[in-house]
């Protein structure tokens, strides 16, 4: 079952927030965040494993709520090297599973 | 390590031909996936090897599809007889296998069936 993601685009000035949530019709076991360039291939961001987690990363942090099936990421501050496209992932369970993903947030961030 | 590595790059070639594209996982890595990129359905997991091993293809959209990984260092994915509506972006991806490891992903083959 592939996650939903909301919204499908967003347009930021720079120095301004952005929040994309990612949720799922099925139980969560982990959520996976990754940022696609134009024509270049995706590249991973973070992992959260455990329910309530949140990690983090210079200004990109991410919160996953197990109860609610739901994981949101949160760019704070945004840059314009933020801007490509955000797809978040999921597992049926733990594993050597291949990741599902969504459709993608467009992000795009204007001087 | 030079990352994960797939050739070719772009690929043209006519409906019905066949099409085999080729995939180098980082070594050590012991899963591999196949992924197809279109803008209409996005990223979708076509198949997965673990220790070589075919996973789960449920992915693989008809019978021309076929993927093959004869050992740990290479992977192939074959369409035939190929059609127009396989035109995609062809990701192959590889991760030390656990849920709780990121998968690398290649630079991608961009096939267009014409």
């Amino acid at each position: 079952q592939q996650p939903v993601q909301s919204p499908q685009a967003v347009i930021l000035r720079e120095g301004e927030d952005a929040v994309i949530n990612c949720s799922s019709s099925k139980a969560l076991y982990s959520v996976h965040w990754y940022r696609q360039k134009h024509g270049e291939a995706p590249i991973f961001l973070m992992i959260l494993l455990k329910g309530g987690e949140q990690k983090g990363h210079d200004k990109i942090s991410a919160s996953f709520n197990e109860k609610k099936q739901q994981s949101s990421l949160y760019l704070t501050a945004s840059q314009l090297s933020y801007s490509g496209t955000y797809f978040c992932g999921t597992m049926k369970g733990g594993g050597a599973d291949g990741l599902t993903f969504g459709k993608g947030t467009h992000l795009i961030i204007q001087p | 390590d030079a990352g994960v590595i797939q050739s070719p790059r772009h690929e043209v070639t006519e409906m019905g031909q066949e099409v085999t594209l080729r995939c180098k996982p980082i070594s050590g890595h012991n899963s591999l996936f196949w992924y197809r990129q279109t803008m209409m359905r996005g990223l979708e997991l076509l198949i997965y090897f673990n220790n070589n091993v075919p996973i789960d293809d449920s992915g693989m959209p008809e019978d021309r599809f076929s993927a093959k990984m004869p050992n740990a260092s290479f992977s192939t994915l074959k369409i035939q007889p190929s059609e127009p509506r396989d035109s995609a972006v062809y990701f192959c991806a590889s991760s030390l296998g656990s849920s709780g490891t990121e998968a690398f992903f290649g630079q991608g083959t961009r096939l267009t069936v014409v």
